[in-house]
């Protein structure tokens, strides 16, 4: 079975304050990791994935595999990042499961 | 290709009656997927195709559910004897499928009321 788990429903942060956002993983092989954002009114769309190891819009994860974990960050939270992000978990066959999803509330 | 599209947008039905959703997946995608959202919580996972052979289905979906993608193109998603617990919203993606095709790309989902 694959599971992924986002232990915080809400993260509220100030402008210019760093974010992380939490994801742990469930799966017995060596799976693909993502993180999807939803931004308001906005369809569901791919953030980044981990085997590409990008910065997109000044977000970075690494996956560790002892931890099994994905956690999402950035440096400096700016207040469009306000969305929901979800991590997901693409196992065999490219069965993809998503967490509960974080929302992040970037003050002003 | 403006990307997946998904109709209707939203469905009011009463309990007891049948509802179908319609995705038209990004045309060279041969993977689709279907899931589920209810408020404040991710999606989840339903069933999903590799062109026309549907490859799993969620062991928690009831048999009211089925779906097809029967020319490996649309797909439909129907679900019989709606109950108010189906109300939710239905999201359809689709994806190359292929080790650089991982991206899933998103409709914007069909909402379902049942009353």
């Amino acid at each position: 079975a694959q599971r992924v788990t986002q232990p915080e429903k809400l993260l509220s942060v100030f402008k210019g304050a760093p974010v992380e956002l939490k994801c742990n993983y469930s799966y017995s092989g060596s799976p693909e990791l993502f993180w999807y954002v939803q931004y308001s009114r906005q369809r569901l769309q791919l953030l980044l994935r981990h085997i590409s190891r990008e910065s997109i819009k000044g977000f970075t994860a690494d996956l560790n595999k002892g931890e099994t974990s994905f956690h999402l960050k950035k440096p400096f939270a700016q207040e469009e990042d306000s969305a929901m992000y979800y991590c997901a978990l693409a196992g065999g066959y490219q069965k993809v499961t998503f967490g509960t999803g974080t929302k992040l509330q970037v003050i002003p | 290709d403006t990307g997946v599209s998904q109709n209707p947008r939203h469905k009011i039905t009463k309990r007891g009656q049948n509802v179908t959703f319609r995705c038209d997946p990004i045309s060279e995608h041969n993977r689709l997927y279907w899931y589920r959202q209810t408020l404040g919580q991710g999606p989840e996972f339903l069933t999903y195709f590799q062109n026309e052979a549907q490859l799993e289905k969620s062991r928690l979906l009831s048999d009211r559910f089925s779906a097809e993608r029967p020319k490996g193109s649309f797909s439909t998603l129907e679900i019989q004897r709606t109950e108010q617990g189906d109300s939710a919203m239905y999201l359809c993606a689709s994806s190359l499928g292929d080790l650089n095709g991982w991206e899933l790309f998103f409709g914007e989902g069909s909402r379902l009321t049942v009353l």
